[in-house]
């Protein structure tokens, strides 16, 4: 499974749109690019997936360059209830359902 | 999304105890169910997985005979510290896989068990 570099911390204020960038130099040809959020002392919960170029939800917007050597996880307009730390995971697709290898993640303060 | 849930939610032992941690999926049958522990400020890092009436797979490096892991049913694979030792405190976490019509299939992360060893 292809490694993955995060920022190890970010900090941002209320209303602010937040990007988190994810390397994965050696990506493979059939990986996604998923995303996780953790809040303290809970399990982590699906945000996001994507392969190429661009994925939105009602949550977060995931872009991802040609070369997908990199992704960035965009939350629009945060707020203190999105503090929690961010995982980028690369691996085969979510709904592949195979085993999730979680990297360092980017713990993402939101301040008033 | 499907509900996971875990008991105990805290435990605190003595060391030389055993501890059971159960997960449960409540609105889902799950053949594959996956365990982790989570020391403070760290990633997830997985322990196992686990399947329904067979033995679990462990991940390189962690202990089958410390770490006894039961999947007796679709909906119930429980985790079992045996003579815990401080060290062993952390956050234990598990995640069940549902399996759609279609095949695809997703993983829903139970909400996390505090284990202290004293």
């Amino acid at each position: 499974l292809a490694k993955t570099t995060q920022p190890i911390s970010m900090d941002s204020y209320e209303g602010q749109e937040v990007n988190i960038t994810c390397s994965h130099n050696n990506i493979a040809t059939n990986d996604y690019i998923t995303w996780y959020q953790q809040f303290p002392s809970q399990g982590p919960r699906f945000i996001i997936q994507g392969y190429k170029t661009k994925v939105t939800n009602e949550v977060a917007s995931l872009f991802i360059p040609a070369d997908r050597k990199s992704s960035t996880l965009s939350l629009p307009r945060v707020s203190l209830s999105d503090t929690a730390v961010y995982y980028c995971l690369v691996g085969p697709s979510y709904n592949q359902g195979g085993k999730l290898i979680f990297g360092q993640g980017t713990e993402l303060s939101v301040k008033p | 999304g499907a509900v996971v849930s875990q008991h105990p939610s805290r435990v605190i032992c003595k060391s030389g105890t055993s501890v059971k941690i159960e997960c449960r999926s409540l609105d889902f049958q799950a053949t594959t169910m996956f365990w982790y522990r989570q020391f403070p400020k760290k990633s997830l890092m997985l322990m196992a997985t686990s399947n329904e009436g067979s033995k679990a797979t462990y991940e390189q490096g962690v202990e089958k005979d410390k770490f006894l892991i039961n999947h007796a049913s679709l909906t119930l694979s429980t985790l079992t510290v045996t003579s815990a030792h401080p060290e062993d405190s952390s956050f234990y976490i598990c995640s069940a896989r549902v399996t759609g019509l279609a095949g695809d299939s997703e993983q829903f992360f139970g909400p996390g068990t505090r284990l202290t060893v004293l």
